[in-house]
């Protein structure tokens, strides 16, 4: 099974230049995460979508950062415009939610192996 | 205070070491726990998920406790291979399934 892709591995930019990354998820699922982690933190959630529709973006800083996922299953995320302490490695999960009442969720998410982002 | 608590480390164990990682969550209504590890430049993947009666899978063990809302993973006779950085991670539960990820522990095993 494939997993998680994400593009590209690696951007330099400089500060207040735009810059756009992509998501893959695994096939058949609906859920969608966009992290943020910062050298010596933890992956820090930015944004989920459940299918094409926003769950949760309350830590994303939506002055700069925008995110969609239109058709339910390739997602991009952007920045524009970049600040210094936006270098971090964006990582995109998905996870196989599937709701239904009396039966548990399964809650692993799957991570791609991350954006690299240097801003100078 | 942090929502979920990890000593950075790092920790330099020798080879055969017996090492524990201690983990502290804030909100007492979290429902689900984890153990991530992260290799150095790669994305966390899934260790074990930790439950109250605790859990073993080979030479991992992880145990939470609710009433101190504390989690731990103890690494027995340690490998080189087990260098990583290992993150506690807590889902908030709701509709979100929302992960929150500590800091991340650094374990080195030296030989």
């Amino acid at each position: 099974e494939a997993g998680v892709a994400q593009s590209p591995r690696y951007k330099i930019i400089e500060k207040r230049q735009s810059v756009a990354f992509w998501c893959n998820p695994i096939s058949g699922h609906a859920t969608l995460y966009w992290y943020q982690q910062i050298l010596g933190q933890g992956p820090k959630l930015l944004i989920q979508f459940q299918n094409n529709g926003v769950v949760d973006d309350s830590q994303l800083p939506k002055d700069r950062f925008s995110a969609e996922r239109l058709k339910g299953v390739d997602s991009t995320l952007k920045i524009q415009p970049a600040k210094l302490e936006d270098s971090a490695v964006y990582l995109c999960a998905s996870s196989p939610i599937n709701r239904q009442r009396g039966v548990r969720s399964s809650y692993e998410q799957y991570f791609g192996p991350g954006t690299r982002l240097t801003v100078t | 205070r942090k929502e979920v608590e990890q000593d950075p480390g790092p920790f330099n164990v020798p080879e055969g070491a017996t090492v524990a990682f201690n983990c502290t969550y804030s909100n007492s209504a979290s429902q689900s726990f984890f153990w991530y590890r992260q290799d150095c430049r790669k994305e966390p993947k899934l260790l074990m998920s930790v439950y109250s009666s605790g859990n073993e899978d080979g030479r991992f063990t992880a145990q939470l406790t609710r009433a101190s809302q504390y989690i731990s993973l103890l690494i027995r006779d340690s490998k080189i291979s087990d260098s990583a950085t290992y993150l506690c991670v807590v889902n908030q539960g709701g509709a979100t399934n929302k992960l929150i990820f500590g800091t991340g522990t650094l374990l080195a095993v030296q030989p």
